[in-house]
């Protein structure tokens, strides 16, 4: 059973441009969520997708989209970078109908650099 | 491996001493709390949760303890080793929110042989 893989695994940027980042779920997860994390920070909740729809999404601006495929791995896609954006972001899936953030799984994470 | 976090709170112990790491939480309304570690270059990993019906659940090591009263959490690991040396996160959800989890700053956890 595989875990969640993300990519790329570090990335540079500049300001103004546009960046996508890639999710496989865990194998048996419908659910993708992701997280930005800041240096020095925790996580922070961006949105998730259930069924290839948002299903719930933090205080992100509208630039911070996302997609999920029917093979339920997903994409963020952030336009017009800023120098805030530099983070890592984190990817988590999860197995639907099964209550309690316990069955989340993370992966390593895309290490994004906005200069 | 790269870093986590440069400005965490640190909490350094000897090997083989018991680590107590803590959190404050802001919602009342969480009635879900778990603790992550986080490895360098790694993602968070599960290691234990509690339910706010619960004031104390034990895992192999781990203890979590909570106050709901004053809204805090705690994590002892027993008999630190050198694997644990990591970054601890509390996170809290909402039982609407099953999935959207709230982390803590984080506590970097270091381990002196």
């Amino acid at each position: 059973e595989t875990g969640v893989t993300q990519s790329p695994t570090h990335l540079i940027k500049t300001r103004g441009q546009q960046v996508t980042l890639r999710c496989s779920s865990q194998s048996g997860h419908n659910t993708v969520s992701w997280y930005q994390q800041a240096l020095g920070q925790g996580p922070q909740f961006i949105f998730q997708y259930y069924r290839e729809e948002e299903n719930g999404r933090g205080n992100f601006p509208p630039r911070f989209s996302g997609l999920q495929f029917p093979n339920y791995s997903s994409e963020l896609n952030v336009n017009a970078l800023e120098l805030d954006d530099s983070a890592l972001y984190l990817c988590a899936s999860s197995p639907t109908g099964v209550v309690g953030a316990n069955v989340l799984t993370f992966g390593a994470g895309s290490r994004l650099t906005v200069l | 491996g790269e870093s986590v976090g440069l400005h965490l709170p640190t909490l350094s112990v000897q090997e083989g001493d018991n680590s107590i790491i803590n959190c404050a939480y802001s919602n009342s309304a969480s009635d879900y709390f778990i603790w992550y570690k986080q490895e360098s270059g790694k993602g968070p990993q599960f290691i234990i949760d509690i339910r706010s019906n619960m004031d104390k659940r034990q895992g192999q090591r781990v203890t979590v303890l909570l106050n709901k009263t004053v809204k805090h959490l705690s994590l002892q690991i027993a008999a630190t080793q050198p694997g644990d040396s990591a970054v601890y996160f509390c996170a809290e959800t909402r039982p609407q929110g099953a999935q959207k989890l709230v982390f803590g700053q984080g506590t970097r956890l270091t381990i002196n042989p």
